[in-house]
């Protein structure tokens, strides 16, 4: 597609329940990246993808989260159990290939609510 | 630990005036310095992408600068529009292979009054 896509543009969900984010990044991106954005503070790095592979899961906060990429193309943010402190907007990017960073493309995001 | 510290927090100017936003790092080494614009609800749009050896870069109303010796970058927004209300955001790209690693200020929101 033209940019990156990213869905459900917005999620509110009970303490406890599971979601799923879904990203479609720009055709062709090898590299794509999910950040997590909490109110008024920065973006911090949850995963990265070459490919379908997932070569450093270090920012994933808790086993509880969790991320999957098919067909080098759309992948899927999972968080089990929801919990308050999970609320924030979930980022996804995508870039040509690692080794250049440049292209870097953000979707809007999903904003996710816990109550 | 690398850091990204922007300042101010938050601004508010008259439509029409100039701004200038600051960007203080620790990343070393790093490979580039962006500058990135964030609308409510959307996710960051690159403005510029300065590499260590470039000392400024402008993008329309934008200029970045960078002091790679002080470890510092700002960006200056000249007769400023009320579109131009946003997060400005400043982002360190590291050297090596954590290249793709970027590092985030928590940015600046910018209020355009009229």
């Amino acid at each position: 597609g033209a940019g990156v896509s990213q869905s459900p543009s917005n999620k509110v969900t009970e303490k406890g329940k599971d979601v799923e984010l879904r990203c479609d990044p720009i055709s062709g991106h090898t590299a794509l990246y999910w950040y997590r954005q909490r109110l008024g503070q920065g973006l911090e790095f949850l995963i990265y993808f070459q490919g379908n592979s997932a070569p450093d899961k270090s920012g994933l906060p808790s086993d509880r989260f969790s991320a999957e990429r098919t067909g080098e193309s759309v992948s899927t943010l999972t968080i089990q159990r929801t919990q308050q402190e999970d609320s924030a907007v979930y980022l996804c990017a995508s870039s040509p290939n690692r080794r250049t960073n440049y292209g870097y493309t953000f979707g809007s995001g999903t904003r996710l609510t816990v109550v | 630990k690398n850091q990204v510290e922007q300042s101010p927090q938050s601004l508010i100017i008259l439509e029409g005036k100039n701004c200038t936003l600051q960007c203080n790092y620790t990343v070393s080494p790093f490979s580039n310095l962006r500058w990135y614009k964030q609308d409510t609800g959307r996710g960051p749009v690159s403005l510029t992408i300065m590499t260590f050896s470039e000392n400024t870069k402008s993008n329309g109303r934008y200029t970045a600068t960078l002091d790679a010796d002080t470890k510092q970058s700002s960006l200056h927004i000249t007769a400023s529009q009320l579109s131009d209300s946003a997060s400005y955001i400043c982002v360190v790209s590291p050297r090596m292979d954590s290249s793709y690693k970027l590092i985030f200020g928590s940015g600046t929101r910018l209020l355009v009054r009229p």
